[in-house]
């Protein structure tokens, strides 16, 4: 199997423009999360889709975010107005179905906001 | 509420030498998994182990060792006769049966000097 994939690796932006980040699981696995993680920090849950639907949000998530996974294939997680304060790295994971699974991370994509 | 504490910010030891990292969590559920992640410089987390809350046997891979205590809520993890290539940060997740996400601990770094 191929391992998940994200695209960018890196992005760097000037505030307040908008940002997309894609992430595309491992096949076949039919849950995909999102984390966010800031130096020094281990990473923290954002969301996470069930096939195609979104079934949970941390309070982390502002309305700033929003996250998609149409067809319940790859998912696009997307930040309107960036702050400095978004600047982190955005990991996504992929596991077959539920909370026992394991989740398998991509390399994740580094978002530097100037 | 679930937690994981890695009291333990930074290791450093001299190659060969054995060490052990610490984790302790925190949960009401009576089913939940625990996991621990390597994240080496280049970023990804790489899975290491899985294991549920009925099983408390301790498991070996190689020159790793992974000790489960209920009664003490610690999963501890241990690398013997470490080697440079084992420099990283090391993080400890629960996984909730109520909750659909992994709780990561701040992670511990270790550093195995030649």
């Amino acid at each position: 199997d191929t391992g998940v994939s994200q695209d960018p690796r890196h992005k760097i932006t000037k505030r307040g423009q908008n940002v997309t980040f894609r992430c595309d699981p491992i096949s076949e696995h039919n849950r995909l999360y999102w984390y966010r993680q800031t130096l020094g920090q281990g990473p923290e849950f954002l969301t996470y889709f069930q096939n195609e639907a979104q079934l949970e949000k941390s309070r982390l998530l502002s309305d700033r975010f929003s996250a998609e996974r149409p067809k319940g294939s790859f998912s696009t997680l997307e930040i309107q107005r960036t702050e400095q304060g978004d600047s982190a790295m955005y990991l996504c994971a992929s596991s077959p179905a539920s909370f026992e699974d394991t989740q398998y991370f991509g390399p994740g994509t580094r978002l530097t906001v100037l | 509420a679930q937690k994981v504490t890695q009291a333990q910010t930074e290791i450093s030891v001299v190659e060969k030498e054995d060490v052990t990292l610490d984790c302790v969590y925190e949960t009401r559920d009576t089913t939940y998994y625990l996991f621990w992640y390597k994240q080496p410089p280049s970023g990804e987390l790489v899975f290491l182990i899985r294991r549920n809350s009925f099983d408390e046997q301790n498991e070996i891979s190689g020159r790793y060792s992974w000790n489960f205590q209920k009664s003490t809520s610690s999963f501890n993890f241990t690398i013997t006769a470490s080697q440079v290539v084992d420099s990283a940060v090391y993080f400890c997740a629960l996984s909730e049966e109520d909750g659909n996400k992994l709780v990561f601990g701040a992670g511990t770094i270790l550093r195995v000097k030649s």
